[in-house]
């Protein structure tokens, strides 16, 4: 059981450069979350999907964009990079519904963009 | 509106001293708050939840709802407490917020030696 899986690690692109972050858990978990954690600024939400096929913005979806084919996985796609995207990303997962519940974090993406 | 107050940036303590991470919270129902850690190179986990009322690595939080505060303590701080601390509370569900945590802005606590 491997919880939530991130990949890469690690990441330096270029201005206008895209990419995908990837996320998968082996928990059967429902819900699914991406957060940006900027230093002194705590974690922000980025998306997040309460079911293959559904998912809503969060507090920062602006160049962002996910989807949820399937109840495993939930990338994070950075269509043109900026140097304001340069943050740690972190993938969390969750089993129930309101908020009550405990989430489950990926090791998280280190992305600067220069 | 709701929100999660940890006032201190950075917390400094020696190994043996008594350590206490402030958290308050503003909340129009009845909370279920968490804390959770974040030690160096590691992935965030939980440390401990409200409704669990229990102690973890010699943590405890009482939530004290007069002065909407949910502070984490340790009566003796570790070398191994060094992390970075947050404080989280769910949402009232009906505020439109369904579906994800309130978090504060964490607290990195530093045990010295």
């Amino acid at each position: 059981n491997a919880g939530v899986t991130q990949t890469p690690k690690f990441r330096i692109l270029k201005i206008g450069q895209s990419m995908t972050l990837q996320c998968t858990q082996d928990m059967n978990h429902n819900y699914m979350y991406w957060y940006r954690q900027d230093p002194g600024m705590g974690l922000k939400l980025i998306y997040y999907s309460v079911g293959a096929g559904i998912t809503d913005k969060g507090e920062v979806p602006n160049g962002y964009n996910v989807s949820r084919s399937t109840t495993e996985d939930f990338p994070l796609r950075l269509e043109l990079a900026a140097p304001s995207q340069t943050s740690v990303y972190f993938c969390a997962s969750s089993y129930s519904l309101g908020g009550n519940e405990k989430l489950f974090f990926g090791s998280g993406t280190q992305l600067s963009v220069l | 509106a709701q929100r999660v107050t940890q006032p201190e940036k950075l917390l400094s303590v020696f190994k043996g001293a008594p350590v206490e991470l402030k958290c308050n919270y503003s909340y129009s129902g009845s909370p279920e708050l968490f804390w959770y850690v974040q030690y160096s190179r590691q992935r965030l986990q939980l440390l401990l939840r409200h409704i669990s009322r229990e102690s973890i690595k010699g943590f405890t939080a009482d939530l004290n709802k007069g002065e909407t505060s949910f502070h984490l303590k340790k009566p003796f701080a570790q070398e191994e407490d060094s992390a970075m601390y947050y404080c989280a509370l769910p949402p009232f569900l009906n505020a439109g917020n369904n579906r994800k945590l309130i978090w504060g802005l964490g607290t990195s606590l530093a045990v010295n030696p």
